[in-house]
């Protein structure tokens, strides 16, 4: 199984911050990373997939970035909708993993 | 507009059954794969297996094998996930998730909590 690792695990920001969130594959996964934010008591939400590409509707301050084991995901100007988890997919290969989520909280 | 609509909340004792149904609209059932995805109350996402609503073997993740089992139904647009042998640390929410076609999940059910008690 391809393990995914986020870091951090948590971080607190404040309305405006532009704030990076890393994910790290056991092995190289290509471009093959999805993001998913999720908010208390809801099911995840696609952001980003293949790495880079955002998700129609999603806000542009969102981007992605990566390839190979290592990738991020970047907020940039953190929003009050914007406090939630966030968590990393990899799709190259069954079983599909997921990163253990990093949740963003207000400062 | 697109959406998967999951069954209601269950509590079930240790060693039952449990079979959580996601009904699928505004799309052909048919024309994407369903993701089974569970979540343990203040854990990380589980993927557990892949349901292809055409035909096909389902694929199952390994540690849920031999006690889990994905079905679906093209006329009524549903399908299923059934976990047997259920322990407490079964307790989670159960998502069904829409395969893009290229790996990620683009549409999700509300989810369904499923309570192993005794």
């Amino acid at each position: 199984d391809i393990q995914m690792t986020q870091s951090p695990s948590s971080l607190s920001a404040y309305v405006g911050d532009r704030v990076t969130i890393t994910c790290r594959a056991g092995q190289s996964i290509n471009t093959s990373l999805n993001w998913y934010q999720q908010k208390s008591g809801k099911a995840p939400k696609l952001l980003i997939y293949i790495a880079s590409t955002l998700q129609k509707g999603v806000p542009s301050r969102f981007s992605g970035s990566g390839s190979g084991t290592d990738f991020t995901l970047t907020i940039s100007g953190l929003q009050p909708e914007d406090f939630a988890t966030y968590s990393c997919q990899q799709s190259h290969s069954s079983p599909w993993t997921f990163g253990q989520g990093t949740k963003v909280e207000v400062k | 507009q697109m959406q998967l609509v999951q069954s209601g909340a269950e509590v079930k004792k240790p060693g039952a059954s449990v079979k959580v149904s996601c009904k699928a609209s505004g799309y052909t059932l048919r024309h994407h794969y369903m993701h089974w995805v569970r979540q343990a109350p203040g854990q990380g996402l589980e993927w557990m297996g892949i349901f292809n609503p055409s035909g096909g073997s389902p694929v199952y993740s390994q540690k849920f094998q031999g006690r889990v089992t994905m079905t679906g139904d093209t006329s009524t647009s549903t399908v299923y996930m059934e976990l047997s042998s259920l322990r407490s640390d079964d307790t989670a929410v159960y998502y069904c998730a829409r395969d893009s076609s290229g790996g990620w999940f683009d549409l999700w059910g509300q989810g369904t909590l499923v309570t192993v008690s005794s």
